[in-house]
């Protein structure tokens, strides 16, 4: 149990476009997720945390109108990269919480890498 | 501040030898503690934890014991494999945060055959 998923894997995309990126819990239910970015041969960044049906809570420094966060159900967060430019390219990584039992446990995704030429 | 602090990498080590990776951690309050491995072009796994002092976390034949004298969670591996490496980073979670991990900085191992 505790599968996370990410789609796309992996996306290529021209500068000034959109890009979402989906996270699911594939076999639980996740009041809590969490979106990290991780540079080359650097440790994880946490964005944005978001608990269903409420808004996000942004990491200082992160752009909000940039990285647009919806958690619309106990299995699915969304990011948004809005008109996206060559330094966004990272490595987007999102977690879940379960809804109960393991508390502060976060399971990972496999990871989204976003190249923006 | 939370924070954790890792042994800096690269680690290169021979097939079967005995592996430490050091981690110290600075929190109030009593963290759950964590390792996580990264394989190449992957996410992150939780490789084991612990969620209270004098815990061990154990899985693959890794192990970490949770030292609050010594704000310490190193991880270790009598023998290992080639298949072991990856990016190994240390993390915590204060109970105080809403589950918010601090992780460290990673530390890359290579292990030669």
């Amino acid at each position: 149990g505790a599968v996370v998923s990410q789609h796309p894997s992996r996306v290529i995309c021209k500068s000034g476009t959109s890009v979402k990126i989906e996270c699911r819990s594939l076999d639980f239910q996740a009041t809590t997720m969490f979106w990290y970015r991780q540079f080359p041969k650097q440790s994880l960044m946490l964005m944005a945390t978001s608990n269903e049906g409420s808004k996000a809570t942004y990491e200082q420094g992160v752009e909000k109108d940039k990285f647009l966060i919806n958690h619309a159900s106990l299995t699915l967060s969304t990011l948004t990269v809005t008109s996206a430019h060559p330094e966004d390219s990272s490595f987007y990584i999102c977690s879940a919480s379960r809804a109960a039992g393991e508390g502060d446990t976060q399971y990972f995704g496999p990871g989204t890498r976003l190249t923006v030429l | 501040g939370n924070s954790v602090t890792q042994m800096e990498g690269p680690v290169t080590l021979s097939e079967e030898a005995f592996l430490t990776i050091n981690c110290t951690y600075t929190a109030t309050g009593y963290p759950s503690l964590f390792w996580y491995v990264q394989y190449p072009g992957e996410g992150l796994q939780l490789l084991l934890k612990a969620t209270k002092a004098d815990d061990k976390g154990s899985n693959k034949g890794f192990e970490a014991t949770y030292r609050k004298e010594t704000t310490s969670f190193h991880l270790e591996k009598g023998s290992v494999q080639v298949s072991d490496s990856a990016v190994y980073f240390c993390a915590l979670s204060a109970r105080s945060s809403a589950s918010k991990i601090i992780f460290g900085s990673g530390t890359r191992l290579s292990i030669r055959p």
